[in-house]
């Protein structure tokens, strides 16, 4: 079965700092992978997507993520975040075999910015 | 205004009692999930359904059951025999843009705090 692993639970920045979000991923085959954001009290939405081509991919709010296959990873990255970025930041995978594609979701971070 | 609703938004059930969740989305999409999310567990599935009248156990499927009569709706009922039910419930939908292919990226309700008395 596949799962999803991320390695910071809490992270407490400083406005201005950089992001670096680390996010494991264990399955061998054709993987889809996601970031999402859960902003205080809003839905769930898609802060960025990798099906395939370029593994830099870049998502809403200067947000980006890098697909390092050899790895098994996707990190997310933002050069400087801001006191809006404080929200809670899950890893997501779409993998599968026959079709399937069920979506597995990491822990989840809980990202703070100090203004 | 396309999107996921959940009602109700707070929940509050007696020990013993079934309640039912309700999940319905107009965006035309196929595959309907149900999550529960806990603090620091994530989201942890509990059912999916990727046609109507289908639906497959999630990791965690014990003590709910769904329905998915209508491609619209995917409601999730937490019986009694949910040891645990006190949660945060989310509904998410998605698109497979290829048939057999990979599902898009899915979108979420708004959620129901679920807890029990």
């Amino acid at each position: 079965a596949q799962s999803v692993s991320q390695h910071n639970h809490h992270v407490i920045l400083s406005e201005a700092a950089s992001l670096e979000l680390g996010c494991n991923y264990s399955y061998g085959g054709t993987v889809n992978l996601f970031w999402y954001v859960q902003y205080p009290g809003q839905h769930l939405q898609l802060l960025l997507k990798y099906f395939s081509g370029d593994p830099l991919v870049k998502g809403i709010k200067g947000f980006e993520a890098e697909f390092i296959k050899s790895k098994f990873s996707f990190n997310l990255r933002k050069p400087s975040v801001q006191w809006s970025d404080t929200a809670e930041y899950f890893c997501a995978v779409n993998a599968g075999a026959g079709g399937s594609y069920i979506p597995t979701f990491g822990r989840g971070t809980s990202l703070i910015v100090h203004p | 205004d396309g999107g996921i609703t959940q009602s109700p938004k707070y929940l509050f059930r007696k020990e013993g009692q079934n309640v039912t969740l309700s999940c319905e989305q107009n965006l035309n999409h196929d595959a309907m999930y149900w999550y529960r999310q806990d603090p620091g567990q994530g989201l942890r599935l509990i059912y999916y359904s990727q046609i109507v009248n289908d639906f497959q156990k999630g990791d965690i499927a014990e003590g709910y059951s769904v329905s998915r009569e209508k491609k619209e709706s995917f409601p999730l009922t937490v019986t009694s025999a949910q040891k645990n039910p006190t949660a945060f419930y989310l509904c998410a939908s998605s698109i497979r843009p290829v048939a057999g292919g990979p599902y898009n990226e899915q979108f979420f309700g708004p959620g129901t705090r679920l807890t029990v008395l």
